[in-house]
């Protein structure tokens, strides 16, 4: 199947600092890719839909000024979480879609940690 | 956004035995997507159905698009350990994809 990476698999950071996170599609061209969150034991909680070329369309309830999304080329979206507090410490994980078949293909995820 | 009803929510079995588990919507969808996340991982896909009645497998995994659209299930036959992690299902529409809650999946060696 499509191969997704994300950078960094891990970071701690401190609070009041921003994190850019970054999602590619290493062998397939996505002009869509997602933003999920995840809590211990619990599903995924879809953030945001980024579209190359265009404005993010973010889930009710999150804020888009703190999770800044970048979709510059069909390969490469980022999320920066921008003035972290510790309750952004979780699981980020994106996904990009390939529409040639409707697959979703997620990428590793990076384990946030605000201190 | 929608979440799918997975059910059950987290099993607990002997090794050599089969898992069935399924996911439901009050709402149509045109392609069912069934994932095994592993802790600390991202998801990864497992099985794609695209028809209303496939029953399309991978190694020991079944899966099936259920007739009503609405609904899909996924078995697995003589579980091993390394079947061990939490499986979603998904719904889409189209460039719009639903998860379930997930059912978490514990094989006692």
């Amino acid at each position: 199947g499509a191969v997704v990476s994300q950078h960094p698999s891990w970071v701690i950071c401190k609070s009041g600092t921003s994190v850019k996170i970054e999602c590619r599609s290493l062998d397939f061209q996505a002009t869509t890719m997602f933003w999920y969150r995840q809590f211990p034991k619990q599903s995924l909680m879809l953030m945001a839909t980024s579209n190359e070329g265009s404005k993010a369309t973010y889930e009710q309830g999150v804020e888009k000024d703190k999770f800044l999304i970048n979709h510059a080329s069909l390969t490469l979206s980022t999320l920066t979480v921008t003035s972290a507090h510790p309750e952004d410490s979780s699981f980020y994980i994106c996904s990009a879609w390939d529409s040639s078949p409707y697959e979703q293909y997620f990428g590793p995820g990076t384990r946030l940690t605000v201190t | 956004g929608q979440q799918l009803n997975q059910s059950p929510q987290s099993m607990f079995i002997q090794e050599g035995e089969d898992v069935s588990m399924n996911c439901t919507s009050s709402s149509i969808f045109n392609t069912w997507l069934w994932y095994k996340q592993d802790p600390g991982e991202g998801p990864v896909l497992l099985i794609a159905l695209y028809k209303a009645g496939e029953l399309t497998s991978n190694g020991r995994l079944t899966a099936q698009f259920g007739i009503t659209r609405k609904d899909s299930f996924l078995n697995i036959s003589a579980s091993i350990p390394s079947d061990v992690g939490i499986y979603f299902c998904a719904g889409s529409t189209g460039n719009q994809f639903y998860f379930g809650t997930g059912t978490s999946l514990t094989v006692i060696p």
